[in-house]
C-alpha cells in the first residue's frame, strides 16, 4: 500500500537549472495538490488539477509548470529555478473535492 | 488559518496532561475544517475533522470543536503523549473549491 510518494526526496540544484518533482498516488484520486512550505507561510497551493488534463493555477504559480497526463502522477516543473523556489514541496491528493487531502512525505529541494 | 507571522507558536505540555491547540481562520463562507498533525522531517498527517454543520467532533484522544461565530477551531488532545510532539495545523475550505488555506502552525513539546 504505497498511497502517495514522492521523489526526490532531496534535491540540490542551481540557479537556472530546470528541475522536476514528481508525484505518484495510487489510490485513483482524481485531485492532486502541489503545496510549497516554507517557514511564516505555512502552506500554499502552487497548482492542482481536477482530473487527468486539468490544471489550475493556485496561489502561487508563478515559476512553475505542471502536467497531468495519466491520473496517478501530477509531476511538478521548475523551468528555470530561482533561490527563492528554495522550499519543502508536498504533493497531496484527495478522493472528492473539497475532501480531505493526504499528503506526500515531501521534497526538500536547495536551489544555489 | 491565518498567518501569525513568522515565529511559529508554541506550546509546551506536562506528559499526560490534556493539551489545547487554537486556530483562527478568516473565510465565512469556510464549511470544512481539517486538523493535520505534522512531525519533523514528514508530510502532514490527517488527525480528524469537522463541518460547519457540527460544532464537535471526537475522535481516538482528540476532539475538534468550532465555533462559527467567532470563527474560531480548536483541537484538544487528552493525556498527551511523547509522540504527539509535533507540529499542528487547521487547514479551512469550502466544497466548491480546492483552495483550503493552511494556517502556519503551532509546535507542540511534550515535557515527560
Amino acid at each position: 500500500d504505497a498511497g502517495i510518494t514522492q521523489s526526490p526526496r532531496y534535491k540540490i540544484t542551481e540557479t537556472g537549472r530546470q528541475v522536476t518533482l514528481m508525484c505518484h498516488q495510487t489510490w485513483s484520486h482524481s485531485y492532486m495538490f502541489w503545496y510549497r512550505q516554507d517557514l511564516g507561510h505555512g502552506l500554499r497551493l502552487i497548482y492542482y488539477s481536477a482530473a487527468a488534463d486539468i490544471t489550475d493555477k493556485g496561489e502561487v504559480p508563478d515559476g512553475y509548470v505542471v502536467s497531468r497526463s495519466k491520473t496517478e502522477n501530477f509531476p511538478l516543473t521548475l523551468e528555470s529555478a530561482t533561490r527563492s523556489q528554495t522550499s519543502v514541496y508536498f504533493c497531496a491528493s484527495s478522493g472528492t473535492s473539497g475532501g480531505t487531502q493526504y499528503f506526500g512525505p515531501g521534497t526538500r529541494l536547495l536551489v544555489l | 488559518g491565518e498567518s501569525v507571522g513568522l515565529h511559529l507558536p508554541t506550546l509546551s505540555v506536562q506528559e499526560g496532561d490534556n493539551s489545547i491547540i487554537n486556530c483562527a481562520y478568516s473565510n465565512s463562507a469556510s464549511d470544512y475544517f481539517i486538523w493535520y498533525k505534522q512531525e519533523s522531517g514528514k508530510g502532514p498527517q490527517f488527525i480528524i475533522d469537522i463541518r460547519s454543520n457540527m460544532d464537535k467532533r471526537q475522535g481516538q484522544r482528540v476532539t475538534v470543536l468550532l465555533n462559527k461565530t467567532v470563527k474560531h477551531l480548536s483541537l484538544q488532545i487528552a493525556a498527551t503523549q511523547p509522540g504527539d510532539s509535533a507540529v499542528y495545523f487547521c487547514a479551512d475550505g469550502d466544497n466548491y473549491g480546492q483552495n483550503f488555506v493552511f494556517g502556519p502552525g503551532t509546535r507542540l513539546s511534550v515535557l515527560p
